[in-house]
């Protein structure tokens, strides 16, 4: 594809269960990242993945979080047990840069709400 | 780990006026600072970025400055367009692989 794609696009949710979002990054773009808007706040830095490395979990903000990328392509982002404080966008983002920063190309983001 | 501090929240600035936002951040060996806008309801994309090599980069009317040694960066817009209306976002990284660490982000309003 021409973009990051990101599903779903929306996903209102009940507290208690377990979401998961999609992302499907740039075609070999090595660097894949995590991270959440919550309403009028910043981006808030979840998880990194570089190429086969052991990916950077320093974000999360706790364990019912966690996120897996297979063959070095879509990741998934795993919620367990939502709370009502979860309720965000995740935007998720590609980079071909290898092993260094650079240009972060984002998908249109996953909007989860938590009732 | 890194932190970033990015000021002001708001800022509203007539049209042609001048923008600064400004940006701290707290390791010293992070070597990339990325800017970027994300208009309403829409992704962030990347507007201008520095590494630690260079003291100031301009594109048109965007500039950015990096001070290492006090550890903050600027971001400077100049003759303001109502379409410049956005969030904008600083970023460090660079010292952890591709790791990025954003600012809580400035609110921008160039009123005609």
């Amino acid at each position: 594809g021409a973009g990051v794609s990101q599903s779903p696009s929306n996903k209102v949710t009940e507290k208690g269960k377990d979401v998961e979002l999609r992302c499907d990054p740039i075609s070999g773009h090595t660097a894949l990242y995590w991270y959440r808007q919550s309403l009028g706040q910043g981006l808030e830095f979840l998880i990194y993945f570089q190429g086969n490395s052991a990916p950077d979990k320093s974000g999360l903000p706790s364990d019912r979080f966690s996120a897996e990328r297979t063959g070095g392509s879509v990741s998934t982002l795993t919620i367990q047990r939502t709370q009502q404080e979860d309720s965000a966008v995740y935007l998720c983002a590609s980079s071909p840069h290898s092993g260094r920063a650079g240009e972060l190309f984002f998908g249109e983001g996953s909007r989860l709400t938590v009732l | 780990g890194e932190n970033v501090e990015q000021h002001p929240s708001t800022l509203s600035v007539q049209e042609g006026d001048s923008a600064v936002i400004k940006c701290t951040y707290s390791d010293s060996a992070s070597n990339y600072f990325p800017w970027y806008k994300q208009e309403l309801g829409k992704r962030p994309q990347l507007i201008i970025d520095i590494r630690s090599n260079v003291g100031e980069k301009k594109d048109q009317r965007i500039a950015v400055t990096l001070n290492k040694t006090a550890k903050h960066f600027s971001l400077h817009i100049t003759e303001t367009q109502p379409e410049d209306s956005a969030v904008y976002f600083c970023a460090a990284g660079g010292n952890q692989g591709g790791k990025l660490i954003f600012g809580q982000g400035t609110e921008l309003s160039v009123k005609p």
